[in-house]
């Protein structure tokens, strides 16, 4: 099956510590991104990669850092800088670096404690 | 900078009634506009995509229009059924801008009564 895959689906943190989410498309699709979603709130964007190798800052990128070694993967590593990371984190991909629809992963709930 | 409202932040309707879920946006200067919906503790799946130039796009019992120039777009879903319930969201896409930075409301929480 063709899609967009986030593990882990629960992930706890202590104060302190660097934790990576994990996004995988087997899509073949050029540009992926990573979302923020707090309770009752719409989506913002942390960071997004059109190729491979190449990744650009979103709206809220501090304490967030990415890479792009391959197409299918855009692994996104929340560290001891930000503030206050627990929330519901979102990956997409879309065909190309345009704007066509974005696919959404299943997320990762990270809370820390 | 987009700003992306969508009023009510929540909605209860009786099955059967239509929904009507309401999206604006203070540029006017987009590309398109997308629905999407999202199930508690799920991620997003895109219901229907609106270029600019078109006035609406419709699929099945879901139809959205978009007016560019009054910064608005609505969402109506026919004859609601209780599997509607969910969060729907709404997202603009800039019409200059590189990497498809959507900007998105902060939804409408839809429940739909037996």
């Amino acid at each position: 099956d063709g899609g967009i895959t986030q593990s882990p689906k629960y992930l706890f943190r202590k104060e302190g510590q660097n934790v990576t989410l994990s996004c995988e498309q087997n899509l073949n699709h050029d540009a992926m991104y990573w979302y923020r979603q707090d309770p009752g709130q719409g989506l913002r964007l942390i960071y997004y990669s059109q190729i491979v190798n190449d990744f650009q800052k979103g709206d809220i990128a501090e304490g967030y850092s990415v890479s792009r070694e391959k197409k299918e993967s855009f692994p996104l590593t929340v560290t001891s800088a930000q503030k206050n990371p627990t929330a519901f984190y979102l990956c997409a991909s879309s065909p190309r670096p345009s704007t066509d629809t974005q696919y959404f992963g299943p997320g990762t709930r990270l809370t820390v404690l | 900078k987009q700003e992306v409202t969508q009023i009510p932040a929540a909605l209860s309707v009786p099955e059967g009634e239509n929904l009507v879920l309401n999206c604006s946006f203070t540029d006017s200067a987009i590309y398109n506009l997308q629905w999407f919906r999202q199930d508690p503790g799920k991620g997003l799946t895109s219901l229907l995509l609106i270029q600019s130039s078109q006035r609406e796009q419709t699929s099945g019992r879901l139809n959205a229009s978009l007016d560019k120039s009054s910064g608005r777009s609505t969402l109506y879903i026919a004859a609601s059924q209780p599997g509607d319930s969910a969060t729907y969201l709404c997202a603009v896409g800039p019409l200059k801008a590189a990497g498809n930075k959507l900007t998105f409301g902060g939804g409408t929480r839809v429940l739909v009564k037996p």
